[in-house]
């Protein structure tokens, strides 16, 4: 069965320095897509980034950017430079690609507290 | 282009009643997912909707059901409400492709149910 843990439960940092969400993540499945979302505090999932296993290539995307390392099993988060409207609860999502359909895993969250 | 909307935005309820919540996905979309978010259990997938059929199935007792309309909105009813109930319900929906392509699902801003 799939697996998705955040180890850190809240991260508190001041404004403009950098912030790295951590997202180990189990599948038996060789393919599988891996999602960050972000949930404000008006309660909207917002769509951040998607990877699927095939695809290891790490990018950059504004102030966003993430490593995703199948031999740890990983897929971490980073804010750049952070504001304080990076303040949210940021969810790590696995989506496996045995089955049909999009259902997708979240692991517990980290809530992220960016401070002025 | 209108995102994923949801109704009513809160509700309460008593236990023992039932309940039904609506979701209007973005225009085009032809998947529609739920899912509830509580403190103590996270987020939980319930149910996936694809051309009026359920495609997938969490593990939640059958007190909780759905369906898809041929417009692609959906509704789930949660029957015989318990306190455990209480939690906000989000509904998402995506692009339909090919069975095992995981596309990205696009969250309302949910339905907060609370069961007294």
């Amino acid at each position: 069965a799939q697996k998705v843990t955040q180890a850190q439960t809240e991260i508190s940092v001041v404004e403009k320095e950098d912030v790295t969400l951590d997202c180990v993540y189990e599948t038996r499945d060789t393919t599988y897509y891996l999602f960050w979302y972000k949930q404000p505090p008006s309660g909207e999932l917002v769509f951040l980034i998607r990877r699927n296993s095939f695809d290891e290539q790490n990018e950059i995307s504004g102030r966003y950017s993430w490593n995703f390392q199948k031999s740890t099993s990983s897929f971490n988060f980073t804010i750049t430079a952070s504001q304080v409207v990076d303040s949210a609860v940021y969810f790590c999502a696995l989506s496996e690609g045995r089955a049909a359909g999009n259902k997708l895993t979240f692991g517990g969250g980290t809530r992220v507290l960016v401070k002025p | 282009k209108a995102g994923v909307t949801q109704t009513p935005r809160y509700l309460i309820k008593t236990r023992g009643q039932q309940v039904t919540l609506s979701c209007s996905p973005i225009s085009g979309h032809r998947s529609v997912s739920w899912y509830q978010q509580t403190p103590g259990q996270g987020l939980q997938f319930l149910f996936e909707y694809f051309s009026e059929t359920q495609r997938n199935k969490g593990n939640f007792p059958g007190r909780f059901s759905g369906r898809q309309f041929s417009n692609s909105r959906s509704e789930m009813n949660v029957s015989t409400l318990e306190l455990g109930d209480s939690a906000l319900y989000l509904c998402a929906s995506s692009l339909a492709g090919a069975t095992l392509a995981k596309n990205i699902q696009y969250f309302g801003a949910g339905t907060r149910l609370s069961v007294l």
